[in-house]
């Protein structure tokens, strides 16, 4: 089956502590996308990906970083710099930068 | 300053009845805008996309419009049902502008038996 899958579904962190949000698609998408969703508000994106080997900043990259070293992977990593990091975080991929995104499951992140 | 807006927070009918949601936009240029919806704990799910050349796009109960004068889209369900009950998003297209999407609030719609 195709399709994006985000591991784990739920993680925990302590203060303090750097932490890998993983996301797999093997949909043969060239973009890929993160997002961070918190209660009541919309998606914002955090970084996204065109094409292997480049990616961009969103509007609140502050705090993450990325890689995008083969298609199928676009690993998030959650820093310690990130003063707010609790949140539900969503991957996303699509053929090209704006058409229709198909979404992971997604990861809640909680910082204890 | 750019703004995506969607339609109270949580909208309420009762089954049977065309539910109409609203997203409204400032300061954007869209090419094209989309639909999602998004249960609890999940990841959204695309419904629809429309064009700025396209005034309104069907797909069985569902369907969208865009006035890009008025800087608005609606999303009709009709005969809705309490399967329908989801947040729902819009998304705009500002690759003009150095990015891809931005997603409004969302509403979160209740279908009453």
């Amino acid at each position: 089956d195709g399709g994006i899958t985000q591991s784990p579904k739920y993680l925990f962190r302590k203060e303090g502590q750097n932490v890998t949000l993983s996301c797999e698609q093997n949909l043969n998408h060239d973009a890929m996308y993160w997002y961070r969703q918190d209660p009541g508000q919309g998606l914002r994106l955090i970084y996204y990906s065109q094409i292997v080997n480049d990616f961009q900043k969103g509007d609140i990259a502050e705090g993450y970083s990325v890689s995008r070293e083969k298609k199928e992977s676009f690993p998030l990593t959650v820093t310690s710099a990130q003063k707010n990091p609790t949140a539900f975080y969503l991957c996303a991929s699509s053929t090209q930068i704006n058409t229709e995104a198909f979404f992971g499951q997604g990861t809640r992140l909680t910082v204890v | 300053s750019q703004k995506i807006e969607q339609n109270s927070e949580a909208l309420n009918i009762q089954e049977g009845k065309t539910a109409t949601l609203t997203c409204n936009y400032t300061n954007y240029s869209p090419a094209y805008l989309q639909w999602y919806r998004q249960d609890p704990g999940r990841g959204p799910v695309f419904l629809l996309l429309i064009r700025e050349n396209e005034k309104e796009k069907r797909k069985e109960r569902l369907k969208v419009t865009f006035d890009t004068t008025l800087k608005q889209s609606l999303f009709h369900i009709t005969a809705s049902q309490p399967a329908d009950s989801a947040t729902y998003l819009c998304a705009l297209d500002i690759y003009n502008y150095g990015q891809n999407f931005v997603f409004g609030p969302g509403t979160r719609l209740s279908v009453l038996p």
